[in-house]
């Protein structure tokens, strides 16, 4: 049972236009939500987080919305850049924690950006 | 200001044979969590522990696999007798505090292959 979906395996974008990844969830006891970025043969990178208490936060080129009603989100990052060619993963948990602190993975998002 | 470490990067086992997975935590961490990624598969959540202390190892198979994090030393994840389904990367990450809010930060991984 995947309780995180990134229902598009990989995404191609131009060079200097939006990145848009999309992330949708079915536990409705998740209220913290993070985006992690991969490269092959590293682990996942910290990238940007939201509490359900939000429905936006912004850091530099890259913004998460949160759809909590139609338990959405998406990641977005303009303009996008070379260096952004990755793996990018939809993670989430209970902020409660309630004692399992595992975040929930989806299974990524292969995003190309294409000069 | 190191990250996390984790070693070997890379483990080759035979059928049967033992491996053993080391996790450093970032400074001033003291929680520790282990991940397994399939190829093609997101991460999913194996066990979190803190010093001496396993919290929650709902993710961990209930044989063959054990995993401690001493007073002193790194944390070790242990798989005994692997089999070939046991190939997989495994990937350690580290907070300063317990709680689903808490960002985790991962290390680079160690890649077993079990012939």
């Amino acid at each position: 049972d995947q309780q995180v979906k990134q229902n598009s395996p990989s995404l191609s974008v131009q060079e200097g236009r939006i990145s848009i990844l999309n992330c949708d969830y079915t536990n409705s006891m998740f209220d913290y939500f993070l985006w992690y970025k991969k490269y092959p043969a590293e682990g996942p990178t910290f990238l940007i987080s939201i509490s359900s208490i939000k429905d936006k936060n912004e850091d530099g080129r890259f913004t998460v919305f949160l759809n909590k009603s139609a338990k959405h989100l998406s990641l977005h990052i303009v303009p996008s850049q070379p260096g952004d060619s990755a793996v990018y993963f939809c993670a989430a948990s209970q902020m409660s924690g309630g004692g399992a602190d595992g975040l929930t993975f989806g299974k990524g998002t292969h995003l190309i950006i294409q000069p | 200001n190191a990250g996390v470490m984790q070693n070997p990067r890379h483990l080759v086992r035979r059928r049967g044979q033992e491996a053993r997975l080391r996790c450093s935590p970032m400074k001033g961490h003291s929680h520790v969590y282990w991940y397994r990624q399939l190829p093609e598969e997101g991460l999913k959540f194996m066990v979190y522990l803190q010093k001496e202390n396993i919290i929650d190892e709902s993710g961990m198979p209930k044989e063959r696999f054990s995993a401690e994090f001493p007073k002193e030393g790194p944390s070790i994840l242990r798989i005994q007798q692997v089999v070939r389904g046991d190939s997989a990367a495994y990937f350690c990450a580290s907070s300063p505090r317990s709680g689903g809010s808490e960002t985790q930060y991962f290390g680079p991984g160690t890649r077993l292959l079990v012939l």
